[in-house]
């Protein structure tokens, strides 16, 4: 049972580059979110999904975009990446209750 | 700025010392979760609650929420070395679908 999968684990990135973060999720669920940690902010939601074909902006989503084609899938895409984007990202699915998160992906912008 | 702010910031304990953590939302909270995150792990469900002014226990842990819906508390009794990581709290408000988390609670236990 796979639960939420995230990749990559690690990623360094230079400014100005963009990339995806990916999120898979095999639960079925409706309810899918990005959030980012950074000490002492806790975990700030930057973009979430109530279903397929519906997204809306979070607490921090100026720089990411998000879409949900599918059910399972919640790719989280990075424009041109910025120092002030280092930070551990986390995707999170639920239903109506308790969310599931992924591992994580840690990201450096040097 | 934050919208849901949890004190203290950082808690270090003796093992056996009581730990209590604090949430507050600056908007009335359709229900209220708890989460614990291991050093290096992801956050992981503990429990949830709806009613005002509702308690609920599992095992040492004691968690309340506030009979106006915006604040809570999270009470361990006699921590354990397990105790140790951090834990926030995470609430959906009204007619939406965010769910918000604090700013967590890092909880550091002393053999």
């Amino acid at each position: 049972n796979a639960g939420v999968t995230q990749t990559p684990k690690f990623q360094v990135l230079k400014t100005g580059q963009s990339m995806t973060l990916q999120c898979a999720q095999d639960m079925n669920h409706e309810y899918m979110s990005w959030y980012r940690q950074d000490p002492g902010m806790g975990l700030r939601l930057i973009h979430y999904s109530v279903g397929a074909g519906i997204t809306d902006q979070g607490e921090v989503p100026n720089g990411y975009n998000v879409s949900r084609s599918t059910t399972e899938d919640f790719p989280l895409r990075l424009l041109s990446a910025a120092p002030s984007q280092t930070s551990v990202y986390f995707c999170a699915s639920r239903e109506n209750t308790e969310a599931f998160f992924g591992q994580g992906t840690r990201l450096t912008v040097v | 700025g934050q919208q849901v702010m949890q004190i203290p910031q950082y808690q270090h304990v003796q093992e056996g010392e009581d730990f209590t953590t604090y949430c507050n939302s600056s908007t009335t909270l359709s229900n209220i979760q708890w989460y614990k995150q291991r050093p290096g792990g992801h956050p992981v469900f503990l429990i949830q609650l709806v009613k005002s002014g509702e308690v609920k226990k599992q095992k040492r842990l004691t968690f309340q929420f506030g009979e106006a819906k915006k604040n809570s508390s999270l009470h361990i009794t006699a921590t354990q070395t397990t105790d140790v990581g951090t834990y926030f709290c995470a609430g959906l408000r009204y007619n939406t679908d965010k769910l918000i988390f604090g700013t967590g609670t890092r909880l550091q236990v002393f053999p």
